[in-house]
């Protein structure tokens, strides 16, 4: 595809839904990122994919936050039981090489929990 | 971990202006980029400048690692410059930290 793409755009839960989101990233690009950014900050970094290894998680806040990307390229972002503060932009990125040199981003999807 | 400071926080410009944004990091960066993300919230990977100096177009960017700071050039801004731009560090092995951003409005 032209660039990453995620899905939903939005989505609104009542506290306690588990969600998925889902990240497309550009085809072939090895390293996958997945941020969290609440309004008026920088992106938060949750967790790291080169492939299908997650080989960082340590930004993930808590254990209901599970992220996977079984096959290298597609990626989903599970959170369950969701919380109000989980409430916040998720943005999916991906890049060509090992290190992460020149992210893309994807539009992102922004949760809502009522 | 790294911290990464930018300012100024904000900045309002008249359209024609020139600025400079500045990015300080607390330590050895890697895999320095600069990110513009734009009113509708897309962000978009202006530079990617571990050192040296790049220019692309009305921006150009310079990183001086031995003194752990980036700068951002931008000239003869435009109101579709206006946004959030972000400096990040990492990737890789290395967890990535963004700056908060330098919030700039361009006025006619």
């Amino acid at each position: 595809g032209a660039g990453v793409s995620q899905s939903p755009r939005y989505k609104v839960a009542k506290r306690g839904q588990d969600v998925a989101l889902r990240c497309d990233p550009i085809s072939g690009h090895v390293s996958l990122f997945w941020y969290q950014q609440a309004l008026g900050q920088g992106p938060e970094f949750l967790t790291y994919f080169q492939n299908e290894a997650q080989l960082d998680k340590s930004g993930l806040p808590s254990d209901r936050f599970f992220a996977e990307r079984p096959e290298g390229s597609v990626s989903t972002l599970k959170i369950q039981r969701t919380q109000q503060e989980d409430s916040a932009v998720y943005l999916c990125a991906s890049s060509l090489t090992r290190t992460g040199e020149t992210q893309y981003f994807g539009p992102g999807t922004r949760l809502l929990v009522l | 971990g790294i911290q990464v400071e930018q300012s100024p926080p904000d900045l309002i410009l008249q359209e024609g202006a020139n600025s400079t944004l500045r990015c300080n990091f607390s330590d050895s960066v890697n895999n320095l980029q600069w990110f513009h993300q734009n009113p509708w919230g897309q962000l978009i990977n202006l530079f990617y400048i571990p050192s040296g100096t790049k220019q692309n177009g009305r921006l150009s960017a310079t990183t001086v690692a031995t003194e752990r700071y980036s700068l951002l050039y931008i000239s003869s801004s435009q109101t579709t410059d206006s946004g959030v731009y972000f400096c990040a560090q990492g990737g890789g092995y290395q967890k990535v930290t963004f700056g908060i951003g330098t919030k700039l409005q361009v006025i006619p």
